[in-house]
């Protein structure tokens, strides 16, 4: 069936170095969102990406959304320990003529001092 | 403006035994989602409300249902609980049905809640 995909699973980094998380959708998505939860919350909404090959950026992240519009990728540079948490892609998969948020698996970062 | 509010924010059942939790959605929003988040599954779409009607399901069986007030509060309920049913269970609102992301360009962010941390034993 249709699905998301999130690679890796978890990711460990020292502090000050850069973490990419990458997502993958068996079809073409409409927009795709990022989410991130931090241990022991709910998750928390970061962007969401519309067009082909767009790309955003919030301060350290940056966000990519693939030309097919079937990729996305979060990248964040010089990470912080206030990074630290499960970072989340979204999109909606058609399932019976309407459409289900899915979300990826999550990538967990762990930040060390 | 307030945020997404769940109840309980805990709970403890036993197997068999039928739970309902509660969501209140930001004021003005009128599309409610709810999902189960576990270690084993991640985060799993249950169903969404707008407008008081159900407008998709996810791959769940029939013993977790929903139902939205016009006031757009939400509740699920869930009978004969298993043991596989201890989860985190997260309700989100949002402004757009999500049911339409697929051809709606509007902002649907979801906002979530708290949670509400179910075991079953």
């Amino acid at each position: 069936g249709q699905q998301v995909m999130q690679i890796p699973q978890y990711q460990h980094v020292q502090e000050g170095e850069d973490f990419t998380t990458y997502c993958n959708s068996s079809t073409t998505l409409s927009n795709i969102q990022w989410y991130k939860q931090r241990p022991g919350g709910h998750p928390v909404f970061l962007i969401q990406l519309v067009k082909s090959g767009e790309v955003k950026k919030q301060k350290r992240l940056t966000f990519q959304f693939g030309e097919a519009k079937k990729n996305s990728s979060l990248h964040i540079t010089a990470t912080q320990t206030t990074d630290v948490g499960t970072y989340f892609c979204a999109g909606p998969l058609s399932s019976g003529g309407s459409y289900i948020p899915t979300f990826g698996r999550g990538t967990s970062l762990i930040v060390h001092p | 403006k307030a945020g997404v509010t769940q109840t309980p924010r805990y709970l403890i059942k036993t197997r068999g035994q039928q739970v309902t939790l509660s969501c209140s959605p930001i004021s003005g929003h009128r599309s409610v989602s709810w999902y189960q988040q576990t270690p084993g599954q991640g985060l799993q779409f249950l169903f969404e409300y707008f407008s008081e009607t159900q407008r998709n399901k996810g791959n769940f069986p029939g013993r977790f249902s929903g139902r939205q007030f016009s006031n757009s509060r939400s509740e699920m309920n869930v009978s004969t609980l298993e043991l596989g049913d201890s989860a985190l269970y997260l309700c989100a609102s949002s402004l757009s049905p999500l049911s339409l992301a697929g051809r709606s360009f509007s902002n649907n962010e979801q906002f979530f809640g708290p949670g509400t941390r179910l075991t079953v034993l």
